[in-house]
Formats: C-alpha cells, sequence, structure tokens
C-alpha cells in the first residue's frame, strides 16, 4: 500500500500569503497524485489532477508540481475562500486508492 | 450539469444492514467507474470501494471486505452500495464520486451512524 504524508498538518497564514503544501508518497507514483479541497460540511472539491493539471473552474491562483514520491501544491495569494483542508490522493498503485492525512489551512 | 445524490443513510445497530445509493445524472452514466469514500467524524478520507464501467472490476478497502458490496444499475443510473454486519467504526459520511482521470465530481454524502 502507497502512503501519502501531507505536510505541514496544519499551516497558518494569511489573506495574501503564498501557501505551499507538501505531498510524499512511500513510493514513486509517477503524475498520478491528485488534490482536494474540502470545506466544513462540504464534500471534497477537485483541483489538482495528474500532479499539475488544474480541474475545470479553478483559479488560476492553484498550482500542483512535482513527480514521483513528492510533490506540492502551491496558492499564489491566498483568497479568503482559500482557507479550508486540503488532502492528496494517489491512483498510480491501486487498490488501495490511499488518501494524504490532511493539510489544515487556517487563518493566521 | 453532472449531479451526484447519496440516499440511504440512517441509524443501524451494531451488526445491521443499510443499502446506500447514488444517483447520478448530468452526464452518460454508463461510461463512467465509481467509487465510495467515507469520512468518520473529524477524521480524513477513507476510500471504501470502486466499480469500473461495465462492472470490469470491483475493488474493496481491507477495512470492509467480505461485509460491504458495490453494485451499478446502468439503466437506473445508479451505483449501490450494500453494507451488512455493520460496525461501530463504520460510522462515517459516505460520499459517492465519479472517476474521470481523478474524481471530478462528488456527492454531498450521507450520514450512517452504527450504535446501539
Amino acid at each position: 500500500e502507497i502512503v501519502l504524508t501531507q505536510s505541514p498538518a496544519t499551516l497558518s497564514l494569511s489573506p495574501g500569503e503564498r501557501a505551499t503544501l507538501s505531498c510524499r508518497a512511500s513510493q514513486s507514483i509517477r503524475k498520478y497524485l491528485a488534490w482536494y479541497q474540502q470545506k466544513p460540511g462540504q464534500a471534497p472539491r477537485l483541483l489538482i489532477s495528474d500532479a499539475s493539471n488544474r480541474a475545470t473552474g479553478i483559479p488560476a491562483r492553484f498550482s500542483g508540481s512535482g513527480s514521483g514520491t513528492d510533490f506540492t501544491l502551491t496558492i499564489s495569494s491566498l483568497e479568503p475562500e482559500d482557507f479550508a483542508v486540503y488532502y492528496c490522493q494517489q491512483r498510480s498503485n491501486w487498490p488501495p486508492i490511499t488518501f494524504g492525512q490532511g493539510t489544515r489551512l487556517e487563518i493566521k | 450539469e453532472v449531479q451526484l445524490v447519496e440516499s440511504g443513510g440512517g441509524l443501524v445497530k451494531p451488526g445491521g444492514s443499510l443499502r446506500l445509493s447514488c444517483e447520478a445524472s448530468g452526464f452518460t452514466f454508463n461510461k463512467y467507474s465509481m467509487n465510495w469514500v467515507r469520512q468518520a467524524p473529524g477524521k480524513g478520507l477513507e476510500w471504501v470501494s470502486s466499480i469500473g464501467y461495465n462492472n470490469y472490476y470491483m475493488y474493496y478497502a481491507d477495512s470492509v471486505k467480505g461485509r460491504f458490496t458495490i453494485s451499478r444499475d446502468d439503466a437506473k443510473n445508479s451505483l449501490y452500495l450494500q453494507m451488512n454486519s455493520l460496525r461501530v467504526e463504520d460510522t462515517a459520511v459516505y460520499y459517492c464520486a465519479r472517476t474521470s482521470n481523478s474524481w471530478d465530481f462528488w456527492g454531498q454524502g450521507t450520514q450512517v451512524t452504527v450504535s446501539s
């Protein structure tokens, strides 16, 4: 089973700042990593697929990078609506499909 | 507009059964693989089961294997999860999600509570 480790667990930033979230895989997953955003009481929303492809309707301030075992989600300038929990997910070697434990992005 | 609407959740005693449904609209359901994922209170996301289009595959997490059964009815644009021998640790919000490269659309979820 591929384990995904997200860091940090919690990130405290202010609107307008840059956010950098990390996801590390226990073995190579090539490019097959997705990022999701979840707000309280809502379903997760796809942000990025295949490491760097923005999903339809996702603002350009969200970008993804990486391959192999190390991946990054960057939010270039935080908007108030960006404060949420972010999960990474791998589909390279499954079953099982696995998720990271999440990074909580909170307002400083 | 793509929509996924889950139903069938509720309160059940340990050892009981529930059948979840996910009704799809706004896309050609029979061309997509589908998934169930759950989220226990205050916890992260846990994959439960996946089914391929045309029933090409059915996979389960070890935690539910032998107790849960995934199925689909393409004529009704619906996905199902039959859950038997429920345990307290199965308590969660259950989401269905569509596979298109990644999981691009999700339902709003249905709450399953297993408690005596």
